[in-house]
C-alpha cells in the first residue's frame, strides 16, 4: 500500500496542554481520516475530511486536509487523561478501490 | 448485537497448529479487511473482500488463508501457526465506495508459543 508518514512516533502529554500530530504522504488521497484506538480496544473514526483546505472540528479535536492533498494534522486543545491512546492517520484512495492506507500511529500518554 | 464481534478475544496456541479467527458483522457491509498490528508497524492488511466468494491479498498475506461464503463473516485461519504471527489481529467491514472509512471490531490478541 501506499507509505504514510506520521509524526511524532509517540508524544507525553500533561493535562491541559495542546497537542498535534501531522501525517505526510508522496501521493495524494482523496480522504483523509483520523482514528483513535483504546487500550484493548479497536480503532475509532474520530473525524474524517473530505475536500483538499478543509478543517473540522468534532469537541476539542480539530483536524485538516492539507491543500496538497498530501498531508493532514491533527490537534487536540486542553488534552485530558482519557485522551490518552493511538492516534492513527488514514489516507483513501478512491482508484485504489477505495482502500485506506494508515500510518504508524502516534501513542499518546500522560506525563507522569 | 448489532457491530462487529471478533472472537476469541485472547488465544494462546503453539507453533505448528492451526488456528481461525472468527469475524462477525451485522452490517451487511460488503467489504472486510484483516488487520495485525504490531509494535512499530502500525495496522498491516493481511486480506481482504470485496463480497461473498471474492478475497484478495493485502501487504502480508504469507501464512494466513480467508474465505468468505457468507456476507456477515470472515474467517482468518494460520494454518501452521508461527512465531512470528503473535500480533493482534483486527477485522474491519465498510460499506462499497464509502467516504466514512472503517469499522473495526476489538481485535484478536493471539500468541504462538
Amino acid at each position: 500500500g501506499q507509505q504514510l508518514n506520521q509524526s511524532p512516533q509517540s508524544m507525553f502529554i500533561q493535562e491541559g496542554e495542546d497537542v498535534s500530530m501531522n501525517c505526510t504522504s508522496s501521493s495524494i488521497f482523496n480522504t483523509w481520516l483520523w482514528y483513535k484506538q483504546d487500550p484493548g480496544e479497536g480503532p475509532v473514526l474520530l473525524i474524517a475530511l473530505y475536500k483538499a483546505g478543509e478543517l473540522t472540528s468534532n469537541g476539542r479535536l480539530t483536524a485538516q486536509f492539507g491543500i496538497t492533498r498530501k498531508d493532514s494534522f491533527l490537534n487536540i486543545s486542553a488534552s485530558i487523561p482519557s485522551d490518552v491512546g493511538i492516534y492513527f492517520c488514514a489516507g483513501q484512495d478512491f482508484s485504489n478501490d477505495y482502500k485506506l492506507s494508515f500510518g504508524a500511529g502516534t501513542t499518546v500518554t500522560v506525563r507522569a | 448485537d448489532a457491530g462487529i464481534t471478533q472472537s476469541p478475544r485472547y488465544k494462546i496456541t503453539e507453533t505448528g497448529r492451526q488456528v481461525t479467527l472468527m469475524c462477525h458483522q451485522t452490517w451487511s457491509h460488503s467489504y472486510m479487511f484483516w488487520y495485525r498490528q504490531d509494535l512499530g508497524h502500525g495496522l498491516r492488511l493481511i486480506y481482504y473482500s470485496a463480497a461473498a466468494d471474492i478475497t484478495d491479498k493485502g501487504e502480508v498475506p504469507d501464512g494466513y488463508v480467508v474465505s468468505r461464503s457468507k456476507t456477515e463473516n470472515f474467517p482468518l485461519t494460520l494454518e501452521s501457526a508461527t512465531r512470528s504471527q503473535t500480533s493482534v489481529y483486527f477485522c474491519a467491514s465498510s460499506e462499497v465506495r464509502t467516504q466514512y472509512g472503517y469499522t473495526f471490531g476489538s481485535g484478536t490478541r493471539l500468541t504462538v508459543v
